[in-house]
């Protein structure tokens, strides 16, 4: 029984479509997180969500929304995609409180064309 | 492996070395530390962690040191096998935050 699952693995689109990746987690845990993994392997934390607490950051632009309809999940939906939009996308759980590891999704590889 | 310019650092050992990951992380004010191995077309995993009011960790096969004086980190794998070869993140956090900022990955490449 997978973790964390998030959906769809491969996702190709064309420059000024919306977008929606689904983030579900099992662990019961209360943080939920989106990361964003370049070609460069660098991976740049989008959001977290954590007992209804959104954090932002601020370097992600406005078009790209996290939605959580539950504890359970966390959905990235992305507006108006450019082609830097193009990379691998991670959601990520956590018990939260500052300790313990992240339990990550195997990633959705999204191609902006 | 210390993580500079816009290349993803690579190590290549041979089979049945020793490996050591550098990462130097940049908050002085981190206090818990993680590494993580991602494989190809894989999420990052856990491997081990590591508070700031210890200097050393050990788990299985693993090794995390921690110079806070230096604002570095190191993954050190005994007998490296075939299994290993992966890109290698070391994530800090922040007291009151429970969100990670990764460095910059290593890959690890192990000959046979």
């Amino acid at each position: 029984d997978t973790a964390v699952s998030q959906t769809p693995k491969y996702l190709v689109t064309q420059m000024g479509n919306d977008k929606s990746i689904k983030c579900e987690q099992n662990l019961g845990h209360d943080t939920m997180y989106w990361y964003k993994q370049d070609s460069k392997k660098f991976l740049k934390i989008m959001f977290s969500y954590n007992n209804k607490e959104l954090i932002i950051n601020e370097t992600v632009p406005n078009r790209f929304s996290p939605k959580s309809p539950d504890k359970a999940h966390l959905n990235l939906h992305i507006n108006s995609l450019e082609l830097g939009d193009s990379a691998v996308y991670f959601c990520a759980s956590s018990q939260g409180g500052g300790v313990g590891e992240l339990f990550f999704g195997e990633g959705s590889r999204l191609t902006v064309l | 492996g210390e993580s500079v310019g816009l290349h993803l650092p690579t190590l290549s050992v041979q089979e049945g070395d020793n490996s050591i990951i550098n990462c130097a992380y940049s908050n002085s004010a981190s206090d818990y530390f993680i590494w993580y191995k991602q494989e190809s077309g894989k999420g990052p995993q856990f491997i081990i962690d590591i508070r700031s009011n210890m200097d050393k960790r050990q788990g299985q096969r693993v090794t995390v040191l921690l110079n806070k004086t230096v604002k570095h980190l190191s993954l050190q794998i005994a007998a490296t096998q075939p299994g290993d070869s992966a890109v290698y993140f070391c994530a800090e956090m922040t007291g009151g935050s429970y969100i990670p900022t990764f460095g910059r990955g290593t890959s690890l490449i192990v000959h046979p």
